[in-house]
């Protein structure tokens, strides 16, 4: 299994900021997830991250919002622009190889004030 | 979206007790996972099994599969204090580029 990271851990930020989530991966993976998670609840996908190309977003995020970078098959970074309260949650990368099966970094704990 | 439904939502046990999950789905899937997080930190890939598969087993866990009531069950035996955590199941469907579908998750409190 891969072992991932993620910088910050957490941070607290002012509204109408931008806060740059990094996700390294300790060994070369074919698939990256940048997830959402607020409190209490379940995950949602924000996007899919492509390796040299623009993410593919899902339904509800747009690229303005929660740009994406993807320079290379073990990094990648997910901008949250423009923050409101509404944006506090845990963000979390995930990377997938040959299977189904996800692996999780520790998350990143963002509350905006 | 969410496909995946966890039942009960919250569940508190006892050492010692075993713990059971449920989650139903609503489309065709390939297989199957269960996940653990603890206290909001990143979640850990528990056990996962495919759609032709009916039960497996890795430790103390168990998991069952229905694919005709579309609904799998995590069974976890001899509870730990440590077993403390959310459940989450999430499937895979296919052609879906590796996505999973996440269920809402069970809370589960083991009180020593």
């Amino acid at each position: 299994s891969a072992v991932i990271s993620q910088k910050p851990s957490r941070d607290i930020c002012q509204r109408g900021t931008s806060l740059t989530i990094q996700c390294q991966v300790d060994s070369q993976v074919t698939m990256m997830f940048w997830y959402r998670q607020q409190p209490g609840q379940s995950l949602t996908l924000i996007a899919t991250a492509n390796q040299g190309s623009e993410a593919t977003y899902e339904s509800g995020f747009v690229i303005d919002k929660f740009p994406i970078s993807r320079p290379n098959l073990t990094f990648s970074t997910l901008t949250v622009s423009n923050m409101s309260p509404e944006d506090s949650s845990i963000y979390l990368c995930s990377v997938a190889n040959l299977t189904d099966t996800q692996y999780f970094g520790p998350g990143t704990r963002l509350t905006v004030l | 979206s969410q496909q995946g439904e966890e039942d009960p939502q919250a569940l508190s046990i006892q050492e010692g007790e075993n713990a059971t999950m449920n989650c139903s789905y609503k489309t065709s899937i390939n297989n199957l996972q269960w996940y653990r997080q603890n206290s909001g930190r990143g979640l850990v890939h528990l056990i996962l099994i495919r759609s032709n598969e009916r039960e497996k087993h890795s430790g103390r866990l168990r998991v069952t599969l229905d694919t005709s009531k579309k609904s799998s069950s995590l069974l976890i035996t001899a509870s730990r204090a440590a077993d403390t955590a959310s459940y989450f199941c999430a499937t895979s469907n296919a052609g879906n580029n590796r996505k999973l579908i996440w269920g809402l998750g069970t809370s589960l409190a083991v009180n020593p």
